[in-house]
């Protein structure tokens, strides 16, 4: 079985300031993990994933994420929060052998 | 410039009354699949689709129907079964690789409301 959860509903930072959002995740395979962010009334895009490579995992518009077995989490960063990052972020695990899951969801606001 | 589109963006549909939602993929993704989503939770999956002609249940497929007799098409039918079709409709696509898994490409969604 597989799960993943989103440690926060909502994060709020500063314009400027580093961007943390924490998921974690239990998988009995070798999980591919994502990260896709949704803006208002718009469909999901991909920003980064994870699929056994590297384990730190560069995606677009500068966020990052790294896997830790150890600790069975792939959270997301970024080092200067800009407004246009506010939106909804959603962490995602899948492995071979099950179906792709969604995490609740985590709420971005970013404060001028 | 290839994507998946969705349409309309937003439907009204009084209650009683089947409503079809379009997606439309010109990736060659084989795969296709459905999602609702609501306020303050992640995404369910409702239909997808592996291959032309073959279709399964996800998660919350009861009051809801699916086609696939094209590759690229994939409509949604949202039948007066469905008591509480009020939410945003999520198409996603992918290519399934043998032995590993696939990434999901979505389409801008359309919102469902019922009057």
């Amino acid at each position: 079985a597989q799960s993943v959860t989103q440690l926060d509903s909502h994060v709020s930072v500063s314009e400027g300031t580093p961007v943390l959002l924490r998921c974690n995740y239990s998988s009995s395979y070798s999980p591919s993990l994502f990260w896709y962010v949704q803006h208002p009334n718009k469909g999901l895009q991909l920003l980064l994933k994870y699929t056994s490579a590297a384990t730190l995992v560069k995606g677009i518009n500068g966020f990052e994420a790294e896997f830790k077995k150890s600790e069975t989490s792939f959270h997301l960063t970024k080092p200067s929060a800009h407004m246009s990052d506010a939106a909804e972020y959603f962490c995602v695990v899948s492995s071979r052998a099950s179906k792709i899951i969604f995490g609740s969801g985590t709420r971005l606001s970013i404060r001028p | 410039d290839g994507g998946i589109t969705q349409s309309p963006k937003y439907l009204f549909r009084k209650e009683g009354q089947n409503v079809t939602l379009s997606c439309e993929q010109n990736l060659n993704h084989d795969a296709m699949y459905w999602y609702r989503q609501d306020p303050g939770q992640g995404l369910r999956l409702i239909y997808y689709s592996q291959i032309v002609n073959d279709f399964q249940k996800g998660d919350i497929a009861e009051g809801y129907s699916v086609s696939r007799e094209k590759k690229e098409s994939f409509p949604l039918t949202v039948t007066s079964a469905q008591k509480n079709p009020t939410a945003f409709y999520l198409c996603a696509s992918s290519m399934p690789r043998t032995g590993g898994t696939d990434t999901q490409y979505f389409g801008p969604g359309t919102r469902l409301t019922v009057l």
